[in-house]
């Protein structure tokens, strides 16, 4: 049983290169989450998918798309990336649908030059 | 004003010590609160959650609430350097998946 895991761990992109961030869970949760961590700002929410097949905006939604594959795996799209995207990226998972109670992934930290 | 604040610190308090973390919060619609603690360089986990008013104790912590004043505190009894994190704070309205997170409280227990 992995919980939450992330791909990749580390990753240095150029402006304007694009990537996918991979996550997937394994504790047949329904709801999960894209969280951004910058210095005294805390954790943001980019999108998040309270269900298989469904996606919507968090609070900082700009710059990036989400994929809800199935229900193990969300994945996160940078499509052009940006300096400002230099982030530590989380992805969450859920027990019980909107309880709050999110369990999260080791992360991946990105630096985009 | 940010929707949940916290004082950034370092609080730094001696092995032994109640540790005392705050947050406030501006939404009076919200409902549940949590209280998250990240290691340096690991991801946040929770340790706490509370839904009414007053005090939910698990062990060396206790979460206080208190909606009428909009805060919400834990503490940590006995602290141990092993406690030395950085505690993220988060509320959620009932009719809404998202969570928000104050910027955290960094905690540093002397030996």
């Amino acid at each position: 049983n992995a919980g939450v895991t992330q791909t990749p761990k580390f990753q240095v992109l150029k402006t304007g290169q694009s990537m996918t961030l991979q996550c997937a869970q394994d504790m047949n949760h329904n709801s999960m989450y894209w969280y951004r961590q910058d210095p005294g700002m805390g954790l943001r929410l980019i999108y998040y998918s309270a269900s298989e097949g469904t996606t919507d905006k968090g609070e900082v939604p700009n710059g990036y798309n989400v994929s809800r594959l199935n229900k193990r795996e969300f994945s996160l799209r940078l499509e052009s990336a940006a300096p400002s995207q230099t982030s530590v990226y989380f992805c969450a998972s859920e027990g019980t649908s909107g309880s709050g109670e999110q369990y999260f992934g080791p992360g991946t930290r990105l630096t985009v030059t | 004003q940010k929707e949940v604040e916290q004082n950034s610190g370092p609080l730094s308090v001696p092995e032994g010590a109640i540790a005392s973390l705050n947050c406030t919060y501006s939404d009076r619609g919200s409902q549940s609160f949590f209280w998250y603690r990240q290691y340096s360089g690991k991801s946040p986990e929770l340790i706490m959650s509370i839904y009414s008013n007053g005090d939910k104790e698990d062990g060396r912590f206790t979460a206080q609430l208190n909606k009428a004043s909009q805060y919400v505190s834990l503490l940590i009894r006995d602290s141990q350097p092993s406690d030395s994190a950085t505690y993220l704070c988060a509320e959620k309205r009932d009719s809404s998946y998202k969570l928000i997170f104050g910027s955290g409280t960094r905690l540093l227990v002397r030996p």
